[in-house]
């Protein structure tokens, strides 16, 4: 069984730069939601896509955005980066229909300089 | 006030004793809560949710839930040193909503 995956691991850009992070969730899941952390901090939530729609958001300007494709599979985008993004960015699937746990994935380490 | 508090540690403990680690919140319509395990530079891992009050026993952990309290533990059994990372505590208000997180509790078990 398939669990979550991410990509790339790791990711150095420039300030000012775009990225595009993607994740493929766990066989069986529909749903994904996205969280940053800082180090040494508890994950904060980006934002949560189901049915390709995003249908929840959380406290992240609008330079972050994201899409979910009809296998589930969604990416981050994130634009004119700045120093303060450069976090560890996670990935968690579930069903929403089913069980209410999340799983993450392994997460892609942004640095930005 | 956070929404989700947790004691930052470093919580020690010998090899073979109980760990308990903590975590309050403050929004009442909270209805789901989970406890995942992270170790140094690896993602969160689910170890327990727990959605009553009462007590939630799964191998050497025991997750307790007190709403009235806005209170939620985690009991770790014959601590091993494997035990060692960072608890986080997160809370839901429905469903597979967004999960708000503490800051995470270090723990460290030592042989």
């Amino acid at each position: 069984d398939a669990g979550v995956t991410q990509s790339p691991t790791h990711l150095i850009k420039t300030r000012g730069q775009q990225v595009t992070l993607r994740c493929s969730p766990k066989s069986g899941h529909d749903t994904v939601s996205w969280y940053q952390q800082a180090l040494g901090q508890g994950p904060q939530f980006i934002f949560q896509y189901y049915e390709e729609e995003e249908r929840q958001r959380g406290n992240f300007p609008d330079r972050f955005s994201g899409h979910q494709f009809p296998n589930y599979s969604s990416e981050l985008n994130v634009n004119a980066l700045l120093l303060g993004d450069s976090a560890l960015y996670l990935c968690a699937s579930s069903d929403l229909a089913g069980s209410y746990e999340q799983y993450f994935g392994p997460g892609t380490r942004l640095t930005v300089t | 006030q956070k929404e989700v508090e947790q004691n930052s540690g470093p919580l020690s403990v010998p090899e073979g004793a109980i760990a308990s680690l903590n975590c309050t919140y403050s929004d009442r319509g909270s209805q789901s809560f989970f406890w995942y395990r992270q170790y140094s530079g690896k993602s969160p891992e689910l170890i327990m949710s727990i959605y009553s009050n009462g007590d939630k026993e799964d191998g050497r952990f025991t997750a307790q839930l007190n709403k009235a309290s806005q209170y939620v533990s985690l009991l770790i059994r014959d601590s091993q040193p494997s035990d060692s990372a960072t608890y986080l505590c997160a809370v839901s208000r429905q469903g597979a909503q967004k999960l708000v997180f503490g800051q995470g509790t270090r723990l460290t078990i030592n042989p």
